[in-house]
C-alpha cells in the first residue's frame, strides 16, 4: 500500500529565512504527488503537483517541489518565508488505479517575526 | 468557477445526536469524495463516489455513517448516532477524474464538528 511520510510535525523558521518541509513516499509505481496547503478554517488549497515531466515543480506562492524518484522524497521549499505562509501544509501521493489520495500527517509551519 | 460548497461550517451536537452535512461539488466533476480530519492528522477518505455510485467505502464506519450522492450531483454525509470521537473537520472533494486524466482534488472548506 502507499503511504507517505512527513518529517517533523511542526516546523519553525523566521520571516525570510528558507523553508524546508519535508516529504517521503512510498509507491510501487512512478507516483503522482502533491503539496497541499490548508489555512486555518479554510479548505485545501493545491499548492503545487508532479505528475510527469520536469522533476522541479513550481507552485503558487513562491512555492517549488522537486521529485527525487532515487530518494523517494518530494520535498517542498521557499526561498524566503513570509508570515502569510503560516499554515498546515500536507504532502500526498495518488493511487493511480484508484484515484484515492493518500496524505501524510501534515506539517505546521510557524513564521516568527 | 464556483468552488467545492459545504453546508454547514460548523456543528457542535451531544454524543448520540444524529447529523448530517451537505455538499456540492464544481459543476462537472464526476467524482465527489469525502474525507475525515482529526486534529493532528491528515485527512482520511470516508467514502468516493463516481456519479451516483459508490467506488470505496472500505473506511466508512457504516454502523453509524451513511452517505448519499442522489443524481451524481450533491452529497450528504450523515452521523447517526455520533460518538465522541467523530469530533473532527469534515472535508468534502471533487475531481474531474473519470472525465480527464486529471487526478487533481478540489476541496471544500470543511465543516468542523464538535461532539461534546
Amino acid at each position: 500500500a502507499q503511504s507517505v511520510t512527513q518529517l517533523g510535525s511542526h516546523v519553525s523558521v523566521s520571516e525570510g529565512a528558507l523553508v524546508l518541509l519535508r516529504c517521503n513516499y512510498s509507491s510501487s509505481v512512478p507516483p503522482y504527488l502533491f503539496w497541499y496547503v490548508q489555512y486555518p478554517n479554510q479548505g485545501l488549497q493545491l499548492l503545487l503537483k508532479y505528475t510527469t515531466g520536469a522533476t522541479l515543480v513550481k507552485g503558487i506562492n513562491g512555492f517549488e517541489a522537486e521529485f527525487k524518484k532515487s530518494e523517494t522524497s518530494f520535498h517542498l521549499t521557499k526561498p524566503s518565508a513570509h508570515m502569510s505562509d503560516a499554515a498546515e501544509y500536507l504532502c500526498s501521493v495518488i493511487d493511480r488505479d484508484t484515484g484515492k489520495l493518500i496524505f501524510g500527517q501534515g506539517t505546521t509551519l510557524q513564521v516568527k517575526p | 468557477e464556483a468552488g467545492v460548497a459545504q453546508s454547514p461550517r460548523y456543528k457542535i451536537i451531544e454524543k448520540r445526536q444524529s447529523v448530517a452535512f451537505w455538499c456540492n461539488p464544481i459543476s462537472g466533476h464526476a467524482t465527489l469524495y469525502w474525507y475525515q480530519q482529526i486534529l493532528g492528522q491528515g485527512p482520511k477518505l470516508l467514502i468516493q463516489f463516481q456519479n451516483n455510485g459508490v467506488v470505496d467505502d472500505s473506511q466508512l464506519p457504516k454502523d453509524r455513517f451513511s452517505a448519499e450522492r442522489l443524481k451524481g450531483v450533491d452529497s450528504t454525509l450523515k452521523i447517526q448516532p455520533a460518538k465522541l470521537e467523530d469530533s473532527a473537520v469534515y472535508l468534502c472533494a471533487s475531481s474531474p477524474h473519470g472525465q480527464t486524466s486529471s487526478y487533481e482534488q478540489y476541496f471544500g472548506p470543511g465543516t468542523r464538528l464538535t461532539v461534546t
